[in-house]
């Protein structure tokens, strides 16, 4: 069974400043679909980005970037030029690349994210 | 163009209750998932619909039910509910290999 491990619960970051959220996954499949959601206090989960497995070039949105390295099956998110809007839960989750079958998403426990002013 | 949308937005029942969400999925969407958030964990995989079939159907009790209707909606049904039901309730619709989520519904079961 695939699992998502965020090893940090709550992470802090003075506004306009990086931060790096970590995530690993453990799985035997070799094609499938990392993602990282927000969710906000308002309890909305919003789509961050989106990296697909056999893409060896790192996702980027604005922002937001990741650094995906399969062989270590890690997943983390940057964001750059952190702002007051970016505090949220962080999720970051794996589905297996399925053209008919389940589109299960399996969740890490998330990481808090504070916004220092 | 609208999001995925849940109603209700919050339910209180009573243990033993059954209670029915319902989903729309976002236009030109045919497939809908629905999880369940307990409060401070990452949401659980309840079904997966595509197209009216069950494609996948995650580790939850028979008291879960669901079904998709020619339009794409969906609707979970939770039979003979327990306080540990208590959870938001979140559906998402799909689109290449990517899923939107809906704002939830918040259920209390007292």
């Amino acid at each position: 069974a695939q699992t998502v491990t965020q090893s940090q619960p709550e992470m802090s970051v003075q506004e306009a400043e990086t931060v790096t959220l970590s995530c690993t996954y453990d799985t035997s499949e070799s094609d499938y679909y990392l993602f990282w959601y927000k969710q906000p206090p308002s309890r909305q989960m919003i789509l961050v980005i989106r990296q697909e497995a056999y893409k060896q070039q790192n996702a980027t949105e604005n922002r937001f970037s990741v650094n995906f390295q399969k062989a270590a099956k890690s997943f983390s998110l940057k964001i750059s030029d952190s702002q007051l809007g970016d505090a949220a839960m962080y999720f970051c989750a794996y589905r297996l690349n399925s053209n008919f079958g389940n589109e299960k998403l399996t969740f890490g426990t998330g990481t808090r994210l504070t916004i220092i002013p | 163009d609208a999001g995925v949308t849940q109603s209700p937005t919050h339910l209180i029942k009573t243990r033993g209750q059954q209670v029915t969400l319902r989903c729309s999925p976002i236009s030109g969407h045919k497939s809908v998932s629905w999880y369940q958030q307990v409060l401070g964990q990452g949401p659980q995989f309840i079904f997966q619909y595509y197209e009216k079939e069950e494609r996948g159907r995650g580790n939850f009790p028979d008291r879960f039910s669901a079904r998709q209707f020619p339009n794409y909606s969906s609707e979970l049904n939770v039979n003979a509910l327990l306080l540990g039901d208590s959870a938001l309730y979140l559906c998402a619709s799909s689109y290449i290999r990517t899923q939107y989520f809906g704002p939830g519904t918040r259920l209390l079961v007292l």
